[in-house]
């Protein structure tokens, strides 16, 4: 069980707007900046996302971050085939001395 | 460019150690800006932090794990090490390390490639 609650699944068609949503608490997300990893098949998470809206240099502007109170959200628009893949939100949670915390991952499929 | 690497042996026996390498290239692990870290992912299954520390040997841990975790640094090899006792099948994962931000808008912005580790004997 996750600390951090995503939809397992998430689906569009090329071209779409989706959205993936993160839930957290006060002692993560309500106090801390989210960020956003993109994980392709068989390869290692790559930044997407992060302080909850800022994308890393190279990062299309196609993906944007958003975050209100204790959740965030991921929206990807003009959505592309390549795009396929799993999703993590993550933040760093204040309570037990402080650590990190992820979202149990959302597998976006394009149709 | 900064590029971090795993090594360490891909399987180890049940109730054993199970001990891991970060080796960092292209910049020093000496830096106050970042903390090094480790992260799992078993097989099908989400993404876990397990713990983190800084050059001067600060340290972070996932509080689930805590009570078997030990990671370390060496900065004259520039690396970073992750030990965890007493395995089980439940810890076999694909490990990796990597760079963490260590204030204002943390984040872990640069991954090794992750490297497979089988619990079984």
């Amino acid at each position: 069980q996750s600390v951090l609650t995503q939809p397992p699944s998430a689906s569009g068609t090329p071209g779409q707007r989706v959205t993936i949503s993160c839930s957290g608490s006060n002692s993560n997300i309500g106090t801390n900046s989210v960020s956003w990893y993109q994980q392709l098949p068989g390869t290692a998470p790559k930044l997407l996302i992060y302080g909850s809206d800022q994308r890393p240099s190279g990062v299309p502007d196609r993906f944007s971050g958003s975050k209100s109170a204790t959740s965030a959200s991921l929206a990807i628009s003009g959505l592309q085939s390549e795009d396929e893949a799993d999703y993590y939100c993550a933040a760093w949670d204040d309570s037990l001395n402080g650590h990190w915390v992820f979202g149990g991952g959302t597998k976006l499929t394009v149709l | 460019q900064l590029q971090l690497q795993e090594s360490g042996p891909g399987l180890v026996k049940p109730s054993d150690t199970l001990s891991l390498t970060c080796t960092v290239s292209g910049d020093s692990i000496s830096s106050t800006n970042y903390f090094w870290g480790w992260i799992r992912q078993p097989p099908g299954k989400g993404l876990e932090w397990i713990g983190s520390l800084n050059f001067r040997g600060s340290t972070y841990y996932n509080p689930s794990l805590k009570s078997r975790v030990t990671v370390s640094v060496d900065t004259s090899q520039n690396q970073f090490s992750l030990k965890l006792t007493s395995v089980t099948a439940a810890d076999t994962a694909a490990y990796y390390c990597a760079r963490e931000w260590a204030s204002g808008l943390v984040r872990m912005d640069l991954w090794g490639q992750g490297t497979m580790v089988t619990v079984s004997s």
